[in-house]
């Protein structure tokens, strides 16, 4: 079975600075890993996900996220802020001979001007 | 390319009443997947339809059907509705047919209350 642990509930912060939501996994297999955003009353957008090669994955907007296997972790990161980022951010995992998602239960980032 | 559509937005129904959702996948996707999201909570797997065939099926009782229809779009089904079944309902797309693992495409869901 698989689990994902967003240890994060909420992240406040204010406009600029520097951010890290925290995602851990487990799974008895491999997986794949993915981050999803989702903003007041929408649905989930994909923000970036981990298939293989380069352990270090990028999105459009600026946000990055590093696949850590030995720490089981895929935590997701963007050096500034801004006031569009506040939304709900999810992870995933999906095991490799399914296409089933586990999510964690999200973190709300806050962004404060 | 259209992406994926869900209707309709919102519902309210009481316990006991029966239920459909409906869901468009994105074009030249082959295989929706149907979620569950209960206030403050992630997403929770509850089936997938590939080419028409249920694929594989979350922790959700039986009253919780679906089907999938030859162009791909799909319907959930919920059954003798319950308080907790309040919740966004998400469909999301793919297709299964290119060998890697594929994005699932999410819609705007459909928010459900039950009264």
């Amino acid at each position: 079975a698989q689990s994902v642990t967003q240890l994060d509930s909420q992240v406040p912060v204010f406009e600029e600075a520097p951010v890290e939501l925290r995602c851990n996994y487990s799974s008895s297999v491999s997986v794949y890993l993915f981050w999803y955003v989702q903003y007041p009353n929408q649905g989930l957008q994909l923000l970036l996900k981990y298939l293989s090669g380069s352990t270090l994955v990028e999105s459009i907007n600026g946000f990055e996220a590093e696949f850590n296997k030995s720490q089981t972790s895929f935590h997701l990161r963007k050096p500034s802020v801004h006031i569009s980022d506040t939304a709900e951010y999810f992870c995933a995992v999906s095991p490799h001979n399914t296409d089933k998602l586990i999510f964690g239960t999200g973190t709300r980032l806050q962004v404060f001007p | 390319e259209t992406g994926v559509t869900q209707s309709p937005t919102h519902l309210i129904k009481t316990r006991g009443q029966q239920v459909t959702l409906r869901c468009s996948s994105q074009s030249g996707h082959n295989t929706v997947s149907w979620y569950q999201q209960a206030l403050g909570q992630g997403p929770q797997f509850i089936f997938q339809y590939y080419r028409e065939e249920e694929n594989g099926r979350g922790n959700f009782p039986p009253r919780f059907s679906g089907l999938q229809f030859p162009n791909y779009s799909s319907e959930l089904n919920v059954n003798a509705l319950e308080l907790d079944d309040s919740a966004l309902y998400l469909c999301a797309s793919s297709s299964r047919d290119i060998p890697a693992q594929e994005t699932q495409y999410f819609g705007p869901g459909t928010r459900l209350l039950v009264l």
